[in-house]
């Protein structure tokens, strides 16, 4: 069975600063892994996604994550926050096997901009 | 990117009654949909996927007779809150496979009962 562990049901940073968003994922088969954002009352919007190529994926917006097998991790990061990026962020995996292409979230993050 | 497109936004109904949320695919072909609820401030919970011409897969937990699901066409996915109560209430999320790593969602639906 697949999972998806955010770490931080909320983060906060300051307009300009980094932004770390914390993802860990469990799987049996190698995964595709996905990061999505919502803005209140809308459905998601996809930022990027890892499907077994390059390690380190970019996104829209600015975002950017890195998958690293050995630590189970990919989690997502923007050099300097905006405060548009204020919004709930869903890491979420999908272990590929045909006929079955589910997606497994995590609990989300709520990512707040300080001005 | 593909759009989805979900109706309507918001919805009220009074308690008792069904309620029908649709599912479109705009500018491509999905012979699967998936329909998630999600619960405030809680992560997205798949209820159901929907496969164009054959009965819908539930996942565990989640009550067929309750929520029934339509995929008529390669475009349409309905999904349908019979005799919704106020513990139905929730934001219902579609969303549409193409090929195998790309999904995109629809906006969303706010379900409140009274």
């Amino acid at each position: 069975a697949q999972s998806v562990t955010q770490l931080g049901s909320h983060v906060s940073v300051s307009e300009g600063a980094l932004v770390l968003l914390r993802c860990n994922y469990s799987s049996s088969v190698p995964p595709y892994l996905f990061w999505y954002v919502q803005y209140p009352n809308q459905g998601l919007q996809l930022l990027l996604k890892y499907t077994s190529a390059a390690t380190l994926v970019k996104g829209i917006n600015g975002f950017e994550a890195e998958f690293k097998k050995s630590e189970t991790s990919f989690h997502l990061t923007k050099p300097s926050a905006h405060m548009s990026d204020a919004a709930e962020y869903f890491c979420a995996v999908s272990d590929y096997n045909f006929g079955n292409e589910k997606l497994t979230f995590g609990t989300g993050t709520r990512l707040t901009i300080i001005p | 990117g593909a759009v989805v497109s979900q109706h309507p936004s918001r919805v009220i109904c009074k308690s008792g009654t069904s309620v029908k949320i649709e599912c479109r695919s705009l500018d491509f072909q999905a012979t699967t949909m998936f329909w998630y609820r999600q619960f405030p401030k809680k992560s997205l919970m798949l209820m159901a996927t929907s496969n164009e011409g054959s009965k819908a897969t539930y996942e565990q937990g989640v009550e067929k007779d309750k929520f029934l699901i339509n995929h008529a066409s390669l475009t349409l996915s309905t999904l349908t809150v019979t005799s919704a109560h106020p513990e139905d209430s929730s934001f219902y999320i579609c969303s549409a496979r193409i090929g195998v790593t790309e999904a995109f969602f629809g906006q969303g639906t706010r379900l409140t009962v009274v």
